[in-house]
This record gives structure tokens, sequence and C-alpha cells, in this order.
């Protein structure tokens, strides 16, 4: 059953503390991002990666790091940098094709602080 | 980057209303993707339009991509409470593939 999946579903952090999100497509899917959104509003890019051993900044990647080891796998880690991590957090991957980018999300992960 | 406003940003409607959600912006733009995030579940892609002028119909949904390619919108006809939801444009975020750049939403309530 093909598809992304993002765990865990739900993750609290303590004060101070990294955390790390998981992201997993067995798409075979060139491209990977993660999004930000919180409630009631749109999304927003964190980082994306488009090869493996490569990443980009999106628009508000201060307080979190990525790493894009293999093609499958794109963890988001959550620093205590970020002063406001409460927020649903979805992964997204997309094929490259000249005509289309749709992109496929996974369910998402759900950060409070503790 | 690409930038794209959406209105409104929220529209409450008794069921059998129609509904409408607009995407504007500024400059040309290549082709827009229309998506559907259901209360507490991630966006699914709903569909891509790329011709200027250019109107898809789904059911009881109809997607148009205005002549000039800066503005887009998509209506419900006779809503069900099946349709409620965020609904997000979302265009091509510049030069890297792939990336696309989202409107804030448009969150629609059903009243039965």
């Amino acid at each position: 059953d093909g598809g992304i999946t993002q765990s865990p579903k739900y993750l609290f952090r303590k004060e101070g503390q990294n955390v790390t999100l998981s992201c997993e497509q067995n798409l075979n899917h060139d491209a990977m991002y993660w999004y930000r959104q919180d409630p009631g509003q749109g999304l927003r890019l964190i980082y994306y990666s488009q090869i493996v051993n490569d990443f980009q900044k999106g628009d508000i990647a201060e307080g979190y790091s990525v790493s894009r080891e293999k093609k499958e796998s794109f963890p988001l880690t959550v620093t205590s940098a970020q002063k406001n991590p409460t927020a649903f957090y979805l992964c997204a991957s997309t094929i490259r094709r000249e005509s289309q980018n749709i992109q496929y999300f996974g369910a998402g992960t759900r950060l409070s602080v503790l | 980057g690409q930038q794209v406003m959406q209105i409104p940003q929220y529209q409450h409607v008794q069921e059998g209303e129609d509904f409408t959600t607009y995407c504007n912006s500024s400059t040309t733009l290549s082709n827009i993707q229309w998506y559907k995030q259901r209360p507490g579940g991630h966006p699914v892609f709903l569909i891509q339009l790329v011709k200027s002028g250019e109107v898809k119909k789904q059911k009881r949904l109809t997607f148009q991509f205005g002549e000039a390619k800066k503005n887009s919108s998509l209506h419900i006809t006779a809503t069900q409470t099946t349709d409620v939801g965020t609904y997000f444009c979302a265009v091509a975020g510049g030069t890297s593939y792939g990336k696309l750049t989202f409107g804030q939403g448009t969150i629609l309530t059903v009243h039965p």
C-alpha cells in the first residue's frame, strides 16, 4: 500500500527539548516537503528537498533542521530554538514531471508544548 | 516568491446553497492547483488547471482559470455536509520544481 507515513501522530515537547518528526514515503518520489499549519491558517513551507543529500530552506526554516540521507526518508527536527512549536506538521512528496507537480501529503503530526 | 491571495477566509452556508472561493495573483501563473483538507485531515489534491480560460467539472465542483491566468475559482453547487473543510489553491513557487505556494485557504462550514 503506497503512501506517505508520518509518525508519531501526536507529540509533546518539553521546554528546551529537541524532537524529531518522521516522514517516510514508498512512492519513489524525488522531492519531499515539510509544512507547518497553525489553526485556521494555510500551509507554510519549512524545508524541502529535491534530491538525496540536498535540501533548501523554505519560508520559516528558523528553529528547524532536516536531513535527506535516503530517498524515502525526510525527518524534521524541531529544535529548542523554535519558541512557538505548537502546530500541525505536514510532510508531502512529489514526483518530478514536466507538466504536473501534485503533492501527496501524510496524515500529519500534531506537536504540543508541555 | 510567488504570492496568491485567497478569499473569503471563512464561509458558512446552509446545506443546498452554493459556495465559491477565489484565488488571485498579481502575476501570470503557469498553472494552479486546488486541494481540499477535511477537518482533522490532510490536504488532498483535487485538480490542476493549466490553460487560459479553462473550466473543469467534478460532479458538483466547477473549477475555472481566468483568461489572463491570474485568477481562479472553485464553485460548489448545492453544498452537502460532506463538503465541509478547507479549500486551498496552490501555485508553482518559483524555479524549484514541485515547490508550491499555498493560498491561505477558505474554511467552509455547511449547516444541515
